[in-house]
């Protein structure tokens, strides 16, 4: 069965430091990985995703992720976070060696960029 | 502008009174899905649509039915809704491929008393 743990409900930062958000998961075979963000009364919307390759994703507004393989984790990262950044983030996995799978998401984690 | 569109917004409704949340994507996408999305649970699939005329049952489909008639339309309908199901819920829609990211709509936010 696939899982998603994001195990920070929230995260603090200054504006200007570095930022992360944790994920890690669990799938049978190889994952489709993906972050999304969720501003209030808002949607959804797609940042990132790890689908082979290099284990750095670049991805919308300065963000980046990292797929460890060994570590089952795919932390999301930006060097200098702004006060902007505050939201809802999401991680989301698809085992992709199973056609037909759900996306499965993430509790979320709440991002908190202070000024 | 590509969108997914979701409508209303907001929806506060009696137990048992049949209820309907439309949702439309201008993306020709194939796939379509319904989540819920509740504190502390993050998102749970309710139903999805691969394509015209074939849906699916995803992880908390109890209680709701949908509809995929047009590759354009993927109504949820609560035909006796209860107060557990009161949630925000979400369509979404993507391309065939599953390593393709889902595009949201803004939301319904239902309240059931």
């Amino acid at each position: 069965a696939q899982s998603v743990a994001q195990p920070e409900d929230q995260v603090n930062v200054a504006e200007g430091n570095p930022l992360t958000v944790k994920c890690t998961y669990s799938v049978s075979g190889n994952p489709y990985l993906f972050w999304y963000v969720q501003y209030p009364n808002r949607g959804l919307q797609f940042l990132l995703k790890y689908i082979t390759g290099d284990n750095l994703v670049k991805g919308s507004y300065g963000f980046e992720a990292e797929f460890n393989k060994s570590q089952t984790s795919f932390h999301l990262k930006k060097p200098s976070a702004l006060v902007s950044d505050s939201a809802l983030y999401f991680c989301a996995v698809r085992d992709r060696s199973q056609a037909g799978t759900a996306l499965i998401f993430g509790k979320g984690t709440t991002l908190s960029v202070s000024s | 502008e590509a969108q997914v569109t979701q409508n209303p917004r907001y929806l506060i409704t009696v137990t048992g009174k049949k209820l309907t949340v439309t949702c439309s994507q201008n993306m020709n996408h194939e796939y379509m899905s319904w989540y819920r999305q509740d504190p502390g649970l993050g998102l749970r699939q309710i139903y999805y649509s691969m394509n015209v005329e074939a849906t699916d049952k995803g992880d908390v489909p109890e209680g709701y039915k949908v509809s995929r008639k047009e590759k354009r339309n993927f109504p949820l309908i609560l035909e006796s809704p209860s107060p557990n199901q009161t949630s925000l819920y979400f369509c979404a829609s993507r391309m065939t491929e599953y390593n393709s990211p889902l595009h949201f709509g803004n939301g319904t936010r239902l309240t059931v008393t």
